[in-house]
């Protein structure tokens, strides 16, 4: 099984709602990444955690507030959040953290489509 | 300047036109990979190069990795309407995985 599933395949939310995406893998995996993706744009990286601890966030504005409860989940904690925060939100996983330059394989879930009014 | 150029970035074909994809770099890389992605989907990853000057098929798709291993192209023959997507090329650098700014593919029948 290959799968990383998410959940909501859709969301809209106000700017003063809290809501909460939801990433699942089953592979055993032990890096999992949450990604931001602009109509017709290559996914921007936000998280990465690795073994379960958070090691990179990119800068990302604290509306975003990652979370994994476990190995095999990463959740993505939104509040008040602004309308160009309007995007495919994309969760991954790979086996390890990619290290020494060379790259892991990462599978992707279907993404959540999120829209901001 | 971007880390990985891509070019076209944009690419509309008649079904059985063959075309090529390419993804270039000041940088020396120890691998590369390919990703597609369909409309409402998430990246799929169809290959991983490794060493300048190798050649992958997969079907279709012939993906080349540069000789001095900074630069890399996805030809397609006879391009399908199914091989319509977003072609991204990928490394690791700073142990992140960053994406070219990707070729948007059409294939009409």
């Amino acid at each position: 099984d290959t799968e990383v599933t998410q959940t909501p395949k859709h969301l809209v939310m106000g700017m003063t709602n809290k809501k909460s995406l939801k990433c699942e893998q089953h592979m055993g995996h032990r890096a999992m990444y949450w990604y931001k993706q602009k109509a017709k744009k290559p996914p921007e990286l936000m998280f990465v955690y690795s073994y379960e601890k958070l090691s990179i966030n990119e800068s990302v504005p604290s509306r975003f507030s990652p979370e994994c409860p476990n190995s095999s989940l990463l959740n993505l904690h939104l509040h008040a959040l602004q309308p160009e925060d309007s995007a495919l939100y994309l969760c991954a996983s790979s086996q390890d953290p990619s290290t020494s330059g060379y790259v892991e394989t990462q599978y992707f879930g279907p993404g959540t489509r999120l829209l901001v009014l | 300047t971007q880390l990985l150029e891509q070019s076209p970035q944009f690419l509309s074909i008649q079904e059985g036109e063959n075309l090529t994809v390419y993804c270039n770099s000041s940088s020396v890389f120890s691998s590369l990979q390919w990703y597609r992605q369909e409309p409402g989907e998430g990246p799929v990853l169809l290959v991983t190069v490794v060493t300048g000057g190798e050649v992958k098929k997969l079907k279709r798709l012939t993906f080349q990795f540069g000789d001095a291993r900074k630069d890399s192209s996805l030809h397609i023959t006879a391009a399908q309407p199914g091989d319509t997507g977003l072609y991204l090329c990928a490394v690791i650098y700073g142990n992140k995985l960053v994406f070219g700014a990707g070729t948007i593919l059409r294939v009409k029948s």
